[in-house]
Order: structure tokens, then C-alpha cells, then sequence
């Protein structure tokens, strides 16, 4: 089975300032996605961005970017120009590519809370 | 505007009470989801359905049960023998395998 590990419960930034979430997960597959999500606290889940694995270029959303480190297991999230809208608890997942039974659905870490000082 | 609703927002359950959380979708998916969040932690699956009148346990599904008779609809029943309920759950959907996962707003179930 797949893990997802989260190791910073809580982490805290400067607005303006730059932060980066770290993710490491454990698969025996090639091909997967991965994501990370922002949950305010309305409990909203919103999707940040995604990676799929085949692809070598780590993903970009605005002032959101990913670093893929396929070998090592690893898909930390970086977050530029830190916004008061940032603060959130931050979840990343995985999900198989291979399709068929409980493959599609998603394995969460335990997340990492996001506070932005002002 | 297409997207998931879960209904009650906020459930209370009795004991030795059944109870149902609703999840509806316009966005025309196959496949369905229910998770279930608890403080601190992340996500996990309790069930799944990838087609109507299909469904699979998750990873968690023991004291849960759902059913699947429209496209649309993905209820979940809260049964007495979860002894354990209270927790906020979360409905996703899916299009294609390549797309991401939906969710809708959730439903915090708590016990009188």
C-alpha cells in the first residue's frame, strides 16, 4: 500500500516571504499523480496543483511550484510571495495511474498547517 | 454552475441511531467518493463507486454502507455499528482517470 508523509506539522512565514511544504511517499508503482490541496477553514477542499509522474517538469500555478524528485520519493510545494489568503492547512496525495478498483482513490498525509504572519 | 453538494452541513446522531449524508454531483462523473477526515488528520477512503449501481469498500468502511442508483447520487449511511462516528466527511467525484478529484463542502456528524 501507498503511504504520504507530511513531516512539518506546522510551519510559519512572513508575508512576501517564500515557504516551502515537504511530502515523501512510498510506492512500488511507476506511473501516479500527485497533488496538494489548501483546506481553509471553511474545510473546503481546493485543489493547488498537481504532478503526474511521467512527466519530468516540475508543475506551475501562478506562485505555486512543485519540486518532483521521482528517484528520491519526494514532491515538496513552494509557495512564492506569501498572501494572508495562503494560511490553510496543506494536504498532499497520491493516487495510482494503473486505473481499476480502489486505485483512483486518494491517499493523504496528515497535512501541514500554513500560517502566514502579517 | 456544475459541482458537488453535500447535505446537512452539520448531523447529529443518537445512539443506536442510523444516519444518512447526502452527496449529489452535476458534473456528469462516474466515479464517487466518500472520505472521512478526523483533527489532525489527513483523508481516508471509506467507500468508492466508479459506475451506477457499483460500489467498493475503501479503506475504512466497516460501520458504513452506500448506495449508487443514480449517476448523480452517492448517499452514505452512518449505521449504529460505527462506534466511532464523529468526524467531518467529504464527498469527491471524478471524471476521467486523468483528472483530479472534486470535493464538495462536506458534513460534520457529531454525537448527542
Amino acid at each position: 500500500a501507498q503511504t504520504v508523509t507530511q513531516s512539518q506539522p506546522e510551519m510559519s512565514v512572513q508575508e512576501a516571504e517564500t515557504v516551502t511544504l515537504s511530502c515523501t511517499y512510498d510506492t512500488s508503482e511507476s506511473d501516479y499523480y500527485l497533488f496538494w490541496y489548501k483546506q481553509p477553514p471553511s474545510r473546503q477542499m481546493i485543489l493547488v496543483i498537481r504532478q503526474e509522474a511521467y512527466k519530468q517538469q516540475n508543475a506551475t500555478e501562478n506562485r505555486f511550484s512543485v519540486n518532483f524528485q521521482k528517484a528520491a520519493k519526494s514532491f515538496s510545494l513552494k509557495i512564492s510571495d506569501s498572501q494572508l489568503g495562503d494560511a490553510a492547512m496543506y494536504f498532499c496525495a497520491y493516487r495510482s495511474a494503473r486505473g481499476g478498483g480502489g486505485a483512483d482513490g486518494l491517499t493523504f498525509g496528515k497535512g501541514t498547517h500554513l500560517i502566514i504572519q502579517p | 454552475d456544475g459541482g458537488i453538494t453535500q447535505s446537512p452541513k452539520y448531523l447529529f446522531r443518537k445512539e443506536g441511531q442510523n444516519v444518512t449524508l447526502s452527496c449529489e454531483q452535476n458534473l456528469n462523473h462516474d466515479a464517487m467518493y466518500w472520505y472521512r477526515q478526523d483533527p489532525g488528520q489527513g483523508l481516508r477512503l471509506i467507500y468508492y463507486s466508479q459506475i451506477v449501481n457499483d460500489f467498493q469498500k475503501g479503506d475504512i468502511a466497516e460501520g458504513y454502507s452506500v448506495s449508487r442508483e443514480k449517476k448523480e447520487s452517492f448517499p452514505l449511511t452512518v449505521t449504529s455499528a460505527q462506534k466511532n462516528p464523529t468526524a467531518f466527511y467529504l464527498c469527491a467525484s471524478m471524471g476521467s482517470r486523468h483528472q483530479p478529484q472534486h470535493f464538495g463542502d462536506g458534513t460534520r456528524l457529531s454525537i448527542l
